[in-house]
């Protein structure tokens, strides 16, 4: 089956500094990606959608210049905290679209939990 | 507003009865609705789809149900086992085929008493 790795799992950076999380593909090529943040006992909620080869989408309320988002090759993408702070403190879940061969699904990676002091 | 709502924050199930849970969402059109599970700690783990044009789905003990004119879905997991404790999670593909991000609910914590 279709399977998504992250890495790293879990992360501890101190405010301030930068913090990058990669998301891959291990057995199937994805052109779409996707971002998602989830806080205790919350929702996923997607911050971006990540096109190989283009500027990634992200939704409203999402800043840019903060989750630099890279989908450089069909089977990685790479989101980048810049400058964290406490409140950035969260668990990390990335998506890759694939097809299943009964139609296009998204795969979801184990996550990566950061934790900024 | 649009909202995803799924019941209660936890519900307890004794070992062997089926499980039932429900998914409401006000204010968007899905073309397909999807059930993840999610351990703690871990991503979402898919269970289900359901499209817009089907009414049922059933996977081994599982069964999904889809009712767009009351805008609810149903999640059965019959003669349920304590592994099946686990939040379990609906979402939404309003595009269909998964090319755009899913909108999920917040879930709900299902505990299996033996």
């Amino acid at each position: 089956g279709a399977v998504v790795s992250q890495h790293p799992s879990w992360v501890i950076c101190k405010s301030g500094t930068s913090v990058k999380i990669e998301c891959r593909s291990l057995d199937f090529q994805a052109t779409t990606m996707f971002w998602y943040r989830q806080f205790p006992k919350q929702s996923l909620m997607l911050m971006a959608t990540s096109n190989e080869g283009s500027k990634a989408t992200y939704e409203q309320g999402v800043e840019k210049d903060k989750f630099l988002i890279n989908h450089a090759s069909l089977t990685l993408s790479t989101l980048t905290v810049t400058s964290a702070h406490p409140e950035d403190s969260s668990f990390y879940i990335c998506s890759a679209r694939g097809w299943s061969g009964a139609g296009y699904e998204q795969y979801f990676g184990p996550g990566t939990r950061l934790t900024v002091t | 507003s649009q909202k995803i709502e799924q019941n209660s924050e936890a519900l307890n199930i004794q070992e062997g009865k089926t499980a039932t849970l429900t998914c409401n969402y006000t204010n968007y059109s899905p073309a397909y609705l999807q059930w993840y599970r999610q351990d703690p700690g871990r991503g979402p783990v898919f269970l289900l789809l359901i499209r817009e044009n089907e009414k049922e789905k059933r996977k081994e003990r599982l069964k999904v149900t889809f009712d767009t004119t009351l805008k609810q879905s149903l999640f059965h997991i019959t003669a349920s086992q304590p592994a099946d404790s686990a939040t379990y999670l609906c979402a939404l593909d309003l595009s269909g085929g998964g090319a755009d991000g899913l909108t999920f609910g917040k879930g709900t914590h299902l505990i299996i008493q033996p």
